[in-house]
């Protein structure tokens, strides 16, 4: 298995231009998630899907969107990047262990993204 | 919500020597999860340990969640070892798996 795995891998915008940052994940995990770290502090959720078709806000969602077409991904979207957005983004998968109340969360590699 | 705080936040270390890391939390939990970002960014899983004490090679971790609180201990510490550790929590009551993340340690292992 490949795990978790992120496209691209460092990306440089303009203030204003957009992207969509990719996703993918071959564990069938339902749950998926996407996370930005600051320089300095831990990772912050920006936005989650409990399953294809269903996406909802995390602690930081504002310039962010998100779709989940497909079980296997999960694209962030930058409709008009700024400054502030420069962070290292960090996707997120996880499923519901048998018999438990909670998940075990695995991380992908992360995208470097700068906005100038 | 939760409160993840994590001490020490910076520890140097000489290659072999051990260390103890401390994740408290405000509220109780029934997910914790404990990560080395190592130097190049990437986030490596190493517990995930709700309650209960768990043991993988050097390094092992204890959360006494009625205390509200989780050590990861590392022995014989290596170079490799190098990087921030973070400390994750979460409660979930229902369909939703969000992690709390606290602001980690930064370790260094000099040789």
């Amino acid at each position: 298995n490949a795990g978790v795995t992120q496209t691209p891998k460092f990306r440089v915008l303009k203030t204003g231009q957009s992207m969509t940052l990719l996703c993918a994940q071959d564990m069938n995990h339902e749950y998926m998630y996407w996370y930005r770290q600051d320089p300095g502090m831990g990772l912050r959720l920006i936005h989650y899907s409990v399953g294809e078709g269903t996406t909802a806000k995390g602690e930081v969602p504002d310039g962010y969107n998100v779709s989940r077409l497909k079980k296997q991904n999960f694209l962030l979207g930058l409709e008009s990047a700024a400054p502030s957005q420069t962070s290292v983004y960090f996707c997120a998968s996880s499923y519901r262990r048998t018999g438990l109340p909670t998940y075990e969360q695995y991380f992908g590699p992360g995208t470097r993204l700068t906005v100038t | 919500g939760i409160q993840v705080e994590q001490s020490p936040p910076d520890l140097i270390l000489q290659e072999g020597a051990n260390s103890t890391l401390r994740c408290n939390f405000s509220d109780s939990v029934n997910n914790l999860q404990w990560f080395h970002q190592n130097p190049w960014g990437q986030l490596i899983n190493l517990f995930y340990i709700p309650s209960g004490t768990k043991q993988n090679g050097r390094l092992s971790a204890t959360t006494v969640a009625t205390e509200r609180y989780s050590l990861l201990y590392i022995s014989s510490s290596q170079t490799t070892d190098s990087g921030v550790y973070f400390c994750a929590v979460g409660n979930y009551g229902g369909a939703t798996n969000k992690l709390i993340f606290g602001t980690g340690t930064l370790l260094a292992v000099q040789p």
